[in-house]
């Protein structure tokens, strides 16, 4: 089965500061993973996502990721974080069966303050 | 390109009555739609699988007779829930995979409330 975890429910930071969102995964084989974000009463947005290649992939608003094979994390990272950021952000896997389908993370809830 | 569109985006309905919802794929032909849920401060939970001109999908534990979904042309599909309860209530998000590629695109949401 394959399945995420996002340990932290919140991640407050201040704005300008590097910002970090934590996932890992459970996947049998190798796995696609993505990052989205969402805004209040919103739908989700794609930030990025990593299937294979460099560990370190950027995405949209700045964002990037690390893919960790040996620590099976894919960690949300932003060097200088925006009150703008500020949103409910989902790590998710696809499966590797069934392309169609997402598991998705619990999400994290990112407050940055200014 | 790549969008998604939801309509309604808000709806309140009393209990026991039936609420359709659309998802539309506006510039792209999808043959797979999907429908998510979400409930507050929770992740999305995946109800079914929506394929142009045939049946859905449905996941374990998701009633099909309740979650009706109906994807009648390559950029539209319904979910119409039926004889809502409060219970229902909840974010209901839809996604579509676009032909080409293996990407799916999320559509805005609506926000079913039953009274």
């Amino acid at each position: 089965a394959q399945s995420v975890a996002q340990p932290e429910d919140q991640v407050n930071v201040a704005e300008g500061n590097p910002l970090t969102v934590k996932c890992t995964y459970s996947v049998s084989g190798n796995p696609y993973l993505f990052w989205y974000v969402q805004y209040p009463n919103r739908g989700l947005q794609f930030l990025l996502k990593y299937i294979t290649g460099d560990n370190l992939v950027k995405g949209s608003y700045g964002f990037e990721a690390e893919f960790n094979k040996s620590q099976t994390s894919f960690h949300l990272k932003k060097p200088s974080a925006l009150v703008s950021d500020s949103a409910l952000y989902f790590c998710a896997v696809r499966d590797i069966y069934n392309f169609n389908k997402f598991y998705f993370g619990s999400g994290t809830k990112l407050n940055v303050k200014p | 390109g790549a969008v998604v569109s939801q309509h309604p985006s808000w709806v309140i309905c009393k209990s026991g009555t039936s609420v359709k919802i659309e998802c539309r794929s506006l510039d792209f032909q999808a043959t797979t739609m999907f429908w998510y849920r979400q409930f507050p401060k929770q992740s999305l939970m995946l109800m079914a699988t929506s394929n142009e001109g045939s049946k859905a999908t449905y996941e374990q534990g998701v009633e099909k007779d309740k979650f009706l979904i109906n994807h009648a042309s390559l950029t539209l599909s319904t979910l119409t829930v039926t004889s809502a309860h409060p219970e229902d209530s909840s974010f209901y998000i839809c996604s579509a995979r676009d032909s080409g590629v293996y990407e799916q695109y999320f559509g805005p949401g609506t926000r079913l409330t039953v009274t």
